[in-house]
């Protein structure tokens, strides 16, 4: 299958602090990206969905001004958490999918951890 | 109402013995995937089987099946012959209409295989 590479896996942040997150795909032009949260040992929640070029589309209870998502190419995506307080620890992961996928790649997540 | 249900928390199995992971899903549009994935504690999403909503025959991939009921909305998973290595969480996602929309996610079920 398609590779999608997520970088950091890991992170450690001091409340305050801004921290970005990286998604690529390696293998394909990813033209739609979503994006994912999921507390310990819940599901995974959209947070939103971007498509190369345009603005990102997030979803209800999701703050734009603090979860920004950049797709200015057809292979990466960035997600910054902004001013990242302690209840933003968790497990971000990042999907991506080109127009001839039936499925969408996941990344190998990345284990966010304010401080 | 939830799109999608995974109504076992939790399941045991030993070894080499098949395992049956329920889903059910919710929705009005004819056109739809249906999708299941490993998580282990590693955090990757490990695609295991698709499931397109025309299709008559149920999806196999290796040991992993996919029992299809479309009047009864219920998309479950078989593993034959369970391994060690097969223990983790495994969720059960939903893709709607077109296929550039993101994939909703179950509960999920923790699988444990036992020697």
């Amino acid at each position: 299958g398609a590779v999608v590479s997520q970088h950091p896996s890991r992170v450690i942040c001091k409340s305050g602090t801004s921290v970005k997150i990286e998604c690529r795909s390696l293998d394909f032009q990813a033209t739609t990206m979503f994006w994912y949260r999921q507390f310990p040992k819940q599901s995974l929640m959209l947070m939103a969905t971007s498509n190369e070029g345009s603005k990102a589309t997030y979803e209800q209870g999701v703050e734009k001004d603090k979860f920004l998502i950049n797709h200015a190419s057809l292979t990466l995506s960035t997600l910054t958490v902004t001013s990242a307080h302690p209840e933003d620890s968790s497990f971000y992961i990042c999907s991506a999918r080109g127009t001839a996928n039936t499925e969408a790649f996941f990344g190998q997540g990345t284990r966010l951890t304010v401080v | 109402a939830q799109k999608i249900t995974q109504t076992q928390p939790g399941m045991f199995v030993q070894e080499k013995e098949a395992v049956t992971l329920d889903c059910t899903y919710d929705t009005s549009d004819q056109s739809y995937g249906l999708f299941w994935y490993k998580q282990p504690s590693s955090g990757e999403m490990i695609f295991l089987i698709y499931q397109g909503s025309y299709d008559e025959q149920n999806a196999t991939e290796g040991r992993y099946s996919l029992n299809f009921q479309k009047a009864r909305k219920s998309a479950n998973l078989v593993i034959s012959a369970s391994q060690l290595g097969d223990s983790a969480m495994y969720f059960c996602a939903m893709r709607e209409g077109w296929a550039g929309t993101a994939l909703i996610f179950g509960k999920g079920t923790t699988l444990s295989v036992s020697s």
